[in-house]
């Protein structure tokens, strides 16, 4: 089992573009949660997909959006990127009750 | 916001038992207590959980207040691989609410 996997793993991007990253959750897995973790902050929470819905906001702004697959990966798209966007930016799947798993993150840089 | 109170950091000698605390007084009666550790900007690992009672695994060991209002992880022969920041985090029962992490407990692990 290959764990939650996020692709890519770096990227560096300018301001004002778009992009897109990716999520394959935990065999079994059917939630998918993102968060976005500023240099030394604590990971902050974007949202939450389950059933292929949108179900919990964290405070984002309308830029960050998802989408989940029937398969149950996950994409995170945010548009016209700022500098603030620069972070690390987790997946992490569970099944509903049981303990989250987190990816290994990507490193998003906008220049 | 964040649902734990925990010290920003704390320093343990190695092979000593590392005691990190975790307040988390407006649990509710159905809300487990998990504890996650990041290792340089890897994905969050998890570590152990409980609801009431004293939990063990193979990491580490889980103390839980009888009033349930806070919580003391241990890890009872800390390495130098032991340095990472650790979460406490109160997991909700109900599958449509957000999961906060806060800033976490920094351990420098002493040699």
């Amino acid at each position: 089992d290959a764990g939650v996997t996020q692709s890519p793993t770096h990227l560096i991007k300018t301001r004002g573009q778009q992009v897109t990253l990716r999520c394959s959750p935990k065999s079994g897995h059917d939630t998918v949660s993102w968060y976005q973790q500023a240099l030394g902050q604590g990971p902050q929470f974007i949202f939450q997909y389950y059933e292929e819905e949108e179900r919990q906001r964290g405070n984002f702004p309308d830029r960050f959006s998802g989408h989940q697959f029937p398969n149950y990966s996950s994409e995170l798209n945010v548009n016209a990127l700022l500098l603030g966007d620069s972070a690390l930016y987790l997946c992490a799947s569970s099944l509903w009750d049981r303990y989250m798993y987190f990816g290994p993150g990507t490193r998003l840089t906008v220049t | 916001d964040a649902k734990t109170t925990q010290p920003p950091s704390m320093d343990c000698a190695e092979g000593r038992a590392a005691n990190l605390p975790c307040n988390h007084s407006t649990i509710s009666g159905n809300e487990y207590v998990y504890w996650y550790r990041q290792i340089h900007s890897q994905g969050p690992q998890y570590i152990i959980h409980g609801l009431k009672n004293n939990e063990t695994n193979e990491m580490a060991s889980l103390i839980i207040t009888e009033d349930r209002k806070s919580s003391t992880l241990i890890l009872p022969h800390a390495t130098l691989r032991d340095t990472a920041v650790y979460y406490c985090i109160v997991r909700p029962t109900n599958r449509d609410d957000k999961i906060i992490f806060g800033k976490g407990t920094r351990l420098h692990i002493l040699p």
